[in-house]
């Protein structure tokens, strides 16, 4: 499978615990991103990487949430002392950069959140 | 901040008919993104608009793109069952140098034999 991956698929965990979410991108692809998205809702930009330099962050990433991608291929993002409404599918997509017809967005399966 | 709406939200069809998604956004881009979620699932993309004009067929689906009125349509010609699914456009600002996207809300389609 060339596809984005994510792993955990799902996860349910307890409020104040620390969750770690994979993301592998495409091989090929240097840039790589985190969306939110709750339900009946459309996905909400996170942060992205560009190789390993993460260039943008949302106000929505509170202090809680930090992301990595140590070598510029996998990303973790990690949620500290998780709160109910951390709730939601935490989505990675991965791209090529630049403005050229080839860098479309392609997205992982996700791995949902449940926060008891 | 770029806003992206799209309507309706809800859309219940029956098999056969025709029927326009509409997504509209408040600031300037000229790459549009199109994609399907079925329940519980991640997004798979349907069509890439680049540029003014741009129209993009895939079976039953035509997308459209008219970045002067800030607009894309989605149509759908003679629906069928297996088109059921929540429809999302994605807007790429032209301010960024790649795919940071915008979502709209979604439209969710059901389509009734």
């Amino acid at each position: 499978d060339t596809g984005v991956s994510q792993d955990p698929r799902h996860k349910i965990t307890k409020r104040g615990q620390n969750v770690t979410f994979r993301c592998d991108p495409i091989s090929e692809h240097n840039r790589l991103y985190w969306y939110r998205q709750t339900l009946g809702q459309g996905p909400e930009f996170l942060t992205y990487f560009q190789n390993e330099a993460q260039l943008e962050k949302s106000r929505l990433l509170s202090d809680r949430f930090s992301a990595e991608r140590p070598k510029g291929s996998f990303s973790t993002l990690e949620i500290q002392r998780t709160e109910q409404g951390d709730s939601a599918m935490y989505l990675c997509a991965s791209s090529l950069a630049g403005r050229r017809a080839n860098t479309e967005a392609f997205f992982g399966q996700g791995t949902r959140l449940t926060v008891v | 901040e770029l806003k992206v709406e799209q309507n309706p939200l809800f859309l219940s069809m029956q098999e056969g008919k025709n029927y326009t998604i509409y997504c509209n956004y408040s600031t300037t881009s000229d790459r549009l993104y199109w994609y399907r979620q079925d329940p519980g699932k991640s997004l798979e993309s349907l069509f890439v608009l680049l540029s003014n004009g741009a129209v993009k067929q895939e079976g039953r689906l035509m997308a459209s793109l008219d970045t002067k009125a800030r607009l894309s349509t989605l149509h759908i010609t003679a629906a069928v069952h297996d088109l059921s699914a929540t429809y999302f456009c994605a807007v790429d600002p032209a301010s960024t140098s790649g795919s940071r996207l915008t979502f709209g809300e979604g439209t969710q389609l059901t389509v009734n034999p």
